[in-house]
């Protein structure tokens, strides 16, 4: 099993401030998502990154993929409120059918 | 509206009960997978299936089985429910391709007393 560690595992910051959420495995992906799960509900995704070094840009949240393709990371800028909630990274396994999923990073964000 | 519905939000069963939980999408999707989801130890792969009465396990199979008859549904069985089976069940669907979209269920909820 293709493991992914996320880190931190909890983040509770003021609205405004900026944050960065890692996920880190020994492994190499063809590609990694994020997908952020609001209490009660199930995961939604987004975003997809497939090429090393690839930076995408969704509104406040920044995405990074690694060089080598075995990290990933989700910068946010100036965090609100809305932006609380379980942010996992998740990677295809070796079958190619279903995903890995890290731990996820839970963040708080107070007005 | 892309869709995966998941049969109940909150179930309470006994230990020893059989326990069905029902999976549908709409989105035609060949790949389907449960996952249950607990604090501390993140989503884990029950089983999946990647076409109609095609399965495989996952991490984490035992006590478990599953069932697809039909494209569209997938539903994961709890033969004897314990207590450690207490958890948050997600179903989700995706095309059968490594970087498309997973789509999840809302979830159900499962207290086993």
């Amino acid at each position: 099993t293709q493991l992914l560690e996320q880190s931190p595992q909890f983040l509770s910051i003021q609205e405004g401030e900026n944050l960065t959420v890692y996920c880190n495995s020994s492994s190499v992906f063809s590609s990694l998502q994020w997908y952020r799960q609001e209490p009660g509900e199930g995961p939604v995704l987004l975003v997809t990154v497939v090429t090393g070094g690839e930076v995408k840009k969704l509104k406040r949240l920044t995405f990074q993929f690694g060089d080598a393709r075995k990290d990933s990371s989700l910068h946010i800028t100036a965090a609100q409120p809305g932006d609380t909630g379980l942010y996992l990274c998740a990677g295809p396994r070796n079958s190619g059918y279903a995903l890995n999923f890290g731990k996820g990073t839970s963040l708080l964000v107070t007005p | 509206d892309v869709k995966v519905t998941q049969s109940s939000r909150y179930l309470v069963k006994r230990t020893g009960e059989k326990v069905f939980l029902e999976c549908v999408q709409d989105m035609d999707h060949e790949n389907m997978f449960w996952y249950r989801q607990d604090p501390g130890l993140g989503l884990r792969l029950i089983y999946f299936s990647y076409d109609v009465k095609m399965k495989e396990k996952g991490d984490i199979p035992e006590g478990y089985s599953v069932s697809r008859e039909k494209k569209e549904r997938f539903s994961l069985i709890l033969e004897s429910a314990s207590t450690n089976q207490t958890s948050m069940y997600l179903c989700a669907s995706r095309y059968p391709n490594m970087n498309t979209e997973a789509f999840f269920g809302q979830g159900t909820r499962l207290t086993v007393v």
